[in-house]
């Protein structure tokens, strides 16, 4: 069965500290990753996924394995970053997404 | 703005009535999705379609029904079998992406509430 596991419904960190939510899967085959970001009385929106491997408003996510994690990071966060987030895995035809619980973060000034 | 077009934005309905929630997109996309949001449950997929005429049940599709007869329609109805249809919908679309993962695009949502 394929999973999305986001184990920190709620997380707060001061602003420039640096920031990690944790996402891991479960899937038997070759998922794709992604994290999705919903900001205040926006729409849920892509904010990136593992197979660009690029950096978007600052924030990485590397693809591990082995742990079957995609943890979403940041070094510095700021107020903007404020949002709830969602892990999401895209299975091997590309048309089926599952989404994890999300995770809402605060970033106090 | 272009993109997916969910309406209506709040709905209210009775026990025992069904509701037809409306999303339309301009984007050319193939797939469509429905998700349903709810507190401390993320999404959950309804029904998703590939290609028109053709729909999929998601993990949690009893209690609702859909259609495609257009590409860029995707209506959701909610119907008097949904045990407990108050929640928040989303629409989705997607497109293939160079790297052949599809990239989802949501519609603003659809509040319903029974009452």
């Amino acid at each position: 069965a394929q999973r999305v596991t986001q184990p920190e419904k709620l997380l707060s960190v001061f602003k420039g500290a640096p920031v990690e939510l944790k996402c891991n899967y479960s899937y038997s085959g070759s998922p794709e990753l992604f994290w999705y970001v919903q900001y205040s009385r926006q729409r849920l929106q892509l904010l990136l996924r593992h197979i660009s491997r690029e950096s978007i408003k600052g924030f990485t996510a590397d693809l591990n394995k082995g742990e079957t994690s995609f943890h979403l990071k940041k070094p510095f966060a700021q107020e903007e970053d404020s949002a709830m987030y969602y892990c999401a895995l895209s299975g091997w035809t590309g048309n089926q997404f599952y989404f994890g619980t999300g995770t809402s973060l605060t970033v106090i000034p | 703005d272009g993109g997916i077009t969910q309406s209506p934005k709040y709905l209210f309905r009775k026990e025992g009535q069904n509701v037809t929630l409306s999303c339309e997109q301009n984007l050319n996309h193939d797939a469509m999705y429905w998700y349903r949001q709810d507190p401390g449950q993320g999404l959950r997929l309804i029904y998703y379609s590939q290609i028109v005429n053709d729909f999929q049940k998601g993990d949690i599709a009893e209690g609702y029904s859909v259609s495609r007869e257009k590409k860029e329609s995707f209506p959701l109805t909610v119907t008097s079998a949904q045990k407990n249809p108050t929640a928040f919908y989303l629409c989705a679309s997607s497109v293939p992406g160079a790297s052949g993962a599809n990239v989802l695009t949501f519609g603003a949502g659809s509040r319903l509430t029974v009452l």
